[in-house]
């Protein structure tokens, strides 16, 4: 089992509509949380962090579930520009701190 | 403005060559590391270092080797061991070894023919 599982997708969704993906991490003892964007052949950017009491940055908001081991992205009224891959991204400390990283789902903005 | 710069964007080399990629943050940030991106595979790690002359071995180092001589500073050599180094390189930094944000550089996209 990966210890960062996520649908690889493509989602294709309407503009204007909600979309939400969910990761699942393996290790019950991963301590940070995060979202990243990645367009195509570009960095990951950080998009949020995911907090144990969730988090909203406008239109995006993230959930932490620990005794689901999951971690969610719903994304509103959804633009073309959100068209991207969205990485999950674990931070475990296992002796030493250690990214883990989700090979990403991908969303299609549709017009 | 702060942030992460890799250079170049591109690189070329033949098979059998050497080739150092450069990494520099001005964010003041103590931990760098370096992963490598497949198609269809997740960030792996290459190398980290958490502090100058630091630096620690990542999940797949063999073939490659790195440097921490200035806190800015992180650069990666890819040598002619290293069996598929064809790949999309990626340079992040984050305030301290712990459980923080990274911040990635634009990348580095090498071609080994």
């Amino acid at each position: 089992r990966k210890e960062v599982e996520q649908d690889p997708g493509p989602f294709n969704v309407p503009e204007g509509a909600t979309v939400a993906f969910n990761c699942t991490y393996s290790n019950s003892a991963s301590q940070s949380f995060f979202w990243y964007r990645q367009d195509c052949r570009k960095e990951p950017k950080l998009l949020m962090s995911v907090y144990s009491s969730g988090n909203e940055d406008g239109r995006f908001t993230a959930q932490l579930n620990r005794a689901s081991q999951y971690i969610s992205l719903l994304i509103r009224d959804s633009k073309l520009s959100d068209s991207a891959t969205y990485l999950c991204v674990v931070n475990t400390d296992s002796g030493t701190y250690k990214y883990i990283f989700g090979t990403g789902t991908r969303l299609k903005v549709l017009a | 403005d702060g942030g992460i710069t890799q250079s170049p964007k591109y690189l070329f080399r033949k098979e059998g060559q050497n080739v150092t990629l450069s990494c520099e943050q001005n964010l003041n940030h103590d931990a760098m590391y370096w992963y490598r991106q497949d198609p269809g595979q997740g960030l792996r790690l290459i190398y980290y270092s958490q502090i100058v002359n630091d630096f620690q071995k990542g999940d797949i180092a063999e073939g490659y080797s790195v440097s921490r001589e200035k806190k800015e500073s992180f650069p990666l050599t890819v040598t002619s061991a290293q069996k598929n180094p064809t790949a999309f390189y990626l340079c992040a930094s984050a305030v301290a070894l712990g459980p923080y944000e990274q911040y990635f550089g634009p990348g580095t996209r090498l071609t080994v023919t």
